[in-house]
């Protein structure tokens, strides 16, 4: 069956520190992978996109890789402050061509000052 | 422009009724998308509308389940009737381009309640 794991539920990490976030993949083959961030009662706010054939992305303090291989996006932040403390979930759209996006669970990320 | 705008933020009904969600997407976007998140499931995609047309509604979970796009600026998502298991957040996203390439911009999402 298709699935999409973020590699926790929770993650906690010291302000300053780097912030790694997983996202695994199984039965699909994205086109593209996105990545957003949740906060509490509001809708998913969009970050970073990564292509299929694109290794790394960057964005001011974020950075997103994509290994086709392992089947797997890493999301990082680093320097990370307390205001990034969100819930992060990552989606993809399949080779398909759909515009369905299917989305993780998500990881919750709180950063201690 | 104020982003996507949903109606109403919260709505709590009994089982049995008819609820209906609304939606004013960004204009100019091309694209509606209607979400369902919970706890169990997460986030899943319920239809998307391309300039008004359903393209795809493989993801609203049953009969009970009705959206309609009657022109640009407008979306409704009608659940009647509704029952305990109907309650979620309900979001609305839309975008220039499609669920590829483009960003989609989410709605602050219904919080629904059926007792």
């Amino acid at each position: 069956s298709q699935k999409i794991e973020q590699n926790s539920e929770a993650l906690n990490i010291q302000e300053g520190k780097t912030a790694t976030l997983t996202c695994n993949y199984t039965n699909y083959s994205p086109a593209y992978l996105q990545w957003y961030r949740q906060d509490p009662g509001r809708g998913p706010v969009f970050l970073l996109l990564i292509r299929e054939n694109e290794k790394e992305k960057r964005k001011e303090r974020l950075k997103v890789t994509f290994d086709t291989t392992l089947k797997q996006s890493l999301f990082h932040i680093t320097a990370s402050q307390p205001a990034d403390s969100a819930t992060y979930l990552c989606a993809l759209v399949d080779q398909t061509g759909a515009n369905n996006l299917f989305f993780g669970t998500g990881t919750r990320l709180t950063v201690i000052p | 422009d104020a982003g996507v705008i949903q109606s109403p933020r919260h709505e709590v009904t009994e089982m049995g009724q008819e609820v209906t969600l609304r939606c004013k997407p960004i204009s100019g976007h091309d694209y509606l998308f209607w979400y369902r998140q919970t706890m169990m499931r997460g986030l899943e995609l319920l239809i998307y509308f391309n300039n008004n047309v359903p393209i795809d509604d493989s993801g609203m979970p049953e009969d009970r389940f009705s959206a309609k796009m009657p022109n640009a600026s407008f979306s409704t998502l009608k659940i009647q009737p509704s029952e305990p298991r109907d309650s979620a957040v309900y979001f609305c996203a839309s975008s220039s381009y499609g669920a590829g390439t483009d960003t989609q911009y989410f709605g602050p999402g219904t919080r629904l309640t059926v007792l």
